[in-house]
């Protein structure tokens, strides 16, 4: 049973738009959340992430939203560029660093 | 600075035959773990290690073994493989602290 859920599996943008890429968990024990990018035949690199004690994480163009009221993440890109073509997974941590990950949004920016 | 690197990076072998995927990370993580990543399942924990000799079952163990009597080195082996088991598997390590960092990852095919 899938713990991340992440329902979006694409989403296409304009360059210079924002994009929006949402998460949403089951779990109320997770306590540390992150975003990964996927670029093809590499493995995820971390982008961002927040406690669950924030509500919000910036860095440069990525802004992280946590509401755990309604047990959803959101990512947003601004502006989105081409090279941020790529597969995002959410991701949350159950404890001893073991992260759950949601299936992944594919990313495209159209120039 | 190698980081964190995955052998074989392409693998096809017989259903019932042994197969081990090996990882190496030259930054001394106390953390390592495997995942698999499969299409509708995002990655999935395998295994992980909090230290040498320390290993723990993730969420998707059975079919698998790990060991760990370096730190550095993280095998995960296949004793009889299956063509369930047919996946792209993914190496990280990290310290005691997120996020986790990723290997290129190792194609497998069962046939």
């Amino acid at each position: 049973d899938q713990q991340v859920k992440q329902n979006s599996p694409s989403l296409s943008v304009q360059e210079g738009r924002i994009s929006i890429l949402n998460c949403d968990y089951t779990n109320s024990m997770f306590d540390y959340f992150l975003w990964y990018k996927k670029y093809p035949a590499e493995g995820p690199t971390f982008l961002i992430s927040i406690s669950s004690i924030k509500d919000k994480n910036e860095d440069g163009r990525f802004t992280v939203f946590l509401n755990k009221s309604a047990k959803h993440l959101s990512l947003h890109i601004v502006p989105s560029q081409p090279g941020d073509s790529a597969v995002y997974f959410c991701a949350a941590r159950a404890g001893a660093n073991n992260l759950f990950f949601g299936t992944g949004t594919r990313l495209t920016v159209i120039p | 600075d190698a980081g964190i690197t995955q052998s074989p990076r392409y693998k096809i072998t017989e259903t019932g035959r042994q197969v081990t995927l090996m990882c190496h990370q030259t930054w001394s993580h106390s953390y390592m773990f495997w995942y698999r990543q499969d299409l509708g399942h995002g990655l999935r924990l395998i295994y992980y290690s909090a230290a040498a000799d320390i290993t723990d079952k993730g969420e998707v163990p059975d079919g698998y073994v790990v060991s760990r009597s370096k730190t550095e080195n993280f095998p995960l082996t296949l004793e009889s493989a299956t063509r369930s088991q047919t996946s792209v598997y993914f190496c990280a390590s990290s310290t005691v602290s997120l996020p986790l960092h990723f290997g290129n990852g190792t194609r497998l095919t069962v046939t």
